[in-house]
């Protein structure tokens, strides 16, 4: 099966610095998600991507297919951006399965 | 976006009790919802995928008799962790889409299970 992979894995950075988490996968997929998980557990949808590029605000994801590999970027970082991100792939192929979850890279925004 | 409803967000039960935790889309209809868990530092892992109608798909490892989903409506998925054991206390997490594989996945809250 498709494995995920992160880095980094914890990022630490200062106010209005620009942060890139990075993830990469192994096989194909149809669609991949960058999920934001706060420290109650839940969990915000920030990104569905299955090609090129999207913004949203101070965020940015991109994805090169052929590479198997996507980022997210944070411009003008804010502590209230510090939160675990997380890459999540949806396999190509038939059925409904779930998503396939990298570790997720723990960021700390400091003022 | 489309919502999603986990209730409860928190459950404290004793050893060799039952759990009942519901998946609800509120503003849509989803043939099928997701069941995940994730146990400290870890990353979350898919345990069964629950079909509106039909049996549900459990993964690799998920005891499809200790961990009973149903699947009644297009809007409810309900998730019993029977006979709960202090192991099973982690947090479990419902997702649904509009369906196909290319759309947006909604998350409920999460379950904070303990079982003491």
């Amino acid at each position: 099966k498709n494995e995920v992979e992160q880095s980094p894995q914890n990022l630490t950075a200062q106010e209005g610095e620009f942060i890139t988490i990075n993830c990469s996968y192994s096989v194909g997929i149809s669609a991949l998600h960058w999920l934001q998980q706060h420290p109650g557990g839940g969990i915000v949808s920030l990104f569905m991507l299955s090609s090129g590029k999207k913004k949203h605000g101070r965020l940015i994801a991109t994805i090169n297919i052929q590479e198997k590999h996507s980022s997210l970027h944070i411009t003008a970082s804010h502590p209230r951006d510090s939160a675990v991100y997380i890459c999540a792939v949806r396999y190509s192929g038939g059925g409904a399965d779930g998503l396939t979850f990298g570790k997720g890279t723990h960021l700390i925004i400091q003022p | 976006g489309a919502v999603v409803s986990q209730h409860p967000s928190r459950v404290i039960c004793k050893s060799g009790t039952s759990v009942k935790i519901e998946c609800r889309s509120l503003d849509f209809q989803a043939t099928t919802m997701f069941w995940y868990r994730q146990f400290p530092k870890q990353s979350l892992m898919l345990m069964a995928t629950s079909n509106e109608g039909s049996k549900a798909t459990y993964e690799q490892g998920v005891e499809k008799d200790k961990f009973l989903i149903n699947h009644a409506s297009l809007t409810l998925s309900t998730l019993t962790v029977t006979s709960a054991h202090p192991e099973d206390s982690s947090f479990y997490i419902c997702s649904a889409g509009l369906g196909g594989l290319k759309t947006e996945a909604f998350f409920g809250q999460g379950t904070r299970l303990t079982v003491v």
